[in-house]
């Protein structure tokens, strides 16, 4: 029942470069998380927005929920290579919640 | 002072075989989960307890059988493995059902030879 999409499915940038990667649901929604994801590892939850904000900062992330178009947006600013991972975003409707198919994103030095 | 463990790391076994994985977290959370990660990262959610009640059960195969034997432990067992059984099992927790924050074990890569 996997409902979310993430775009680019992988990115590579530069060390000190800032990356985006976006999440597209298809429901309306309670709230949207990310997570990342080390290689060999579990999911680590980073940042919660709820349907009714905006836009949420926490330290070098930067999310953006936009309800109108169903999609959400997750910026890392001042990339560094230990940001390499993958990030999912995972939409939340009730107790229905639904991981996207998540974006590689791999940071040069 | 894990929060959410797994046993094995793991696991390697022919086919044909019955394995279990175990899955306890120490956060004191009500809900517990069972992913299945494949090789393209693509999680997909297998099982889902809040309070040893099974509140999720995804289309998977009857050979998977979660058991969870109190709140604070969800086992997953796995008859006559097969090829496509392959695949990083991840179990996870959240305080409540469905919109809640998970924490996520270190997860069990299961090979079938």
């Amino acid at each position: 029942s996997q409902q979310g999409e993430e775009d680019p499915q992988a990115l590579s940038i530069q060390e000190g470069e800032n990356a985006t990667m976006n999440c597209s649901y298809k429901t309306s929604i309670n709230n949207l998380q990310w997570y990342r994801q080390n290689s060999g590892r579990g999911l680590v939850h980073l940042i919660l927005i709820r349907s009714n904000e905006r836009e949420k900062h926490s330290g070098r992330l930067r999310v953006t929920l936009d309800t109108s178009k169903k999609s959400s947006s997750l910026l890392i600013t001042a990339s560094r290579a230990a940001d390499t991972a993958s990030y999912f975003c995972k939409s939340n409707t009730g107790n229905q919640f639904y991981f996207g198919t998540g974006t590689s994103l791999t940071v040069i030095p | 002072d894990t929060a959410v463990s797994q046993t094995p790391k793991y696991l390697v076994t022919q086919m044909g075989n019955d394995k279990s994985i175990k899955c306890e977290q120490n956060l004191g959370h009500d809900t517990m989960y069972w992913y299945k990660q494949d090789s393209k990262k693509f999680l997909k959610i297998m099982f889902s307890y809040n309070n040893k009640e099974l509140i999720i059960n995804e289309t998977v195969p009857n050979r998977f059988s979660p058991k969870s034997p109190d709140k604070a432990h969800l086992n997953l067992h796995i008859n006559s493995l097969e090829l496509g059984d392959s695949a990083v099992y991840f179990c996870a927790s959240s305080l409540y059902p469905g919109t809640d924050e998970q924490f996520f074990g270190p997860g069990t890569r299961l090979t079938v030879l």
